[in-house]
């Protein structure tokens, strides 16, 4: 198996346009989730889902934060408008309980926002 | 709610000393604890893992035992290695293997430096 995929690896954009970051799930994994790195908040969760329904967006900062699962192996986090302060890390993760409760992540994207 | 609390660094060593790196927890329940490590540039990559109290995890030359009665969980390593420069983070999750998941909760994040 490759893994979780993540596209783009980096990512620069200026303030104020629409940012969406990719997540590919590893297959059979009925669990995704959605985390920020950034230095001073460290690893906080965004938002997961279960089997493509969200399940929990509390950690979703503001409104121009969305999330999408449309189908098993896709999901999709878009930032619009993007601002400076969205500088961070995203990484995606995924995770079968009845297997394991290691959660499996991506390599993460970075998000520069000029 | 759940919090991790892991000493902050950089913690700077010599090759072949002894590690230890704090990790304490609180939680409403009996979490599963985890120890992941991220090399630059890479995502985070599960070091070891306990599931319930008393259990040691290991790999790679590193351990951490789940200790209930001081909630804590922290990582050690008899000789470290100058591969062994990273970032380690200590985190918890709430829902046990087979209970559904839950995202997990993470400590600030420990950065190792070892010299040569």
């Amino acid at each position: 198996d490759a893994g979780v995929i993540q596209s783009p690896r980096h990512e620069v954009t200026e303030m104020g346009q629409e940012v969406t970051l990719r997540c590919k799930p590893i297959s059979g994994h009925d669990y995704l989730f959605w985390y920020r790195q950034t230095m001073m908040r460290g690893l906080e969760l965004l938002i997961y889902f279960n089997n493509n329904v969200p399940i929990d967006d509390s950690g979703m900062p503001e409104d121009r934060f969305s999330a999408k699962m449309p189908n098993a192996s896709f999901s999709t986090l878009k930032i619009q408008p993007s601002e400076p302060r969205d500088s961070a890390v995203y990484f995606c993760a995924s995770i079968t309980p009845e297997a394991s409760n290691e959660q499996f992540f991506g390599p993460g994207t970075r998000l520069t926002v000029l | 709610g759940d919090s991790v609390t892991q000493m902050e660094g950089p913690v700077t060593l010599s090759e072949e000393a002894f590690l230890t790196i704090n990790c304490t927890y609180t939680a409403t329940g009996y979490p599963s604890l985890f120890w992941y490590v991220q090399y630059p540039g890479e995502g985070l990559q599960l070091l070891l893992k306990a599931t319930k109290a008393d259990d040691k995890g290991s790999n790679k030359g590193f351990e951490a035992t789940y200790r209930k009665e001081t909630t804590s969980f922290h990582l050690e390593k008899g000789s470290v290695q100058v591969s062994d420069s990273a970032v380690y983070f200590c985190a918890l999750s709430d829902r046990a293997a087979g209970g559904g998941a839950d995202g997990l909760t993470f400590g600030k994040g420990t950065h190792l430096i070892i010299q040569p």
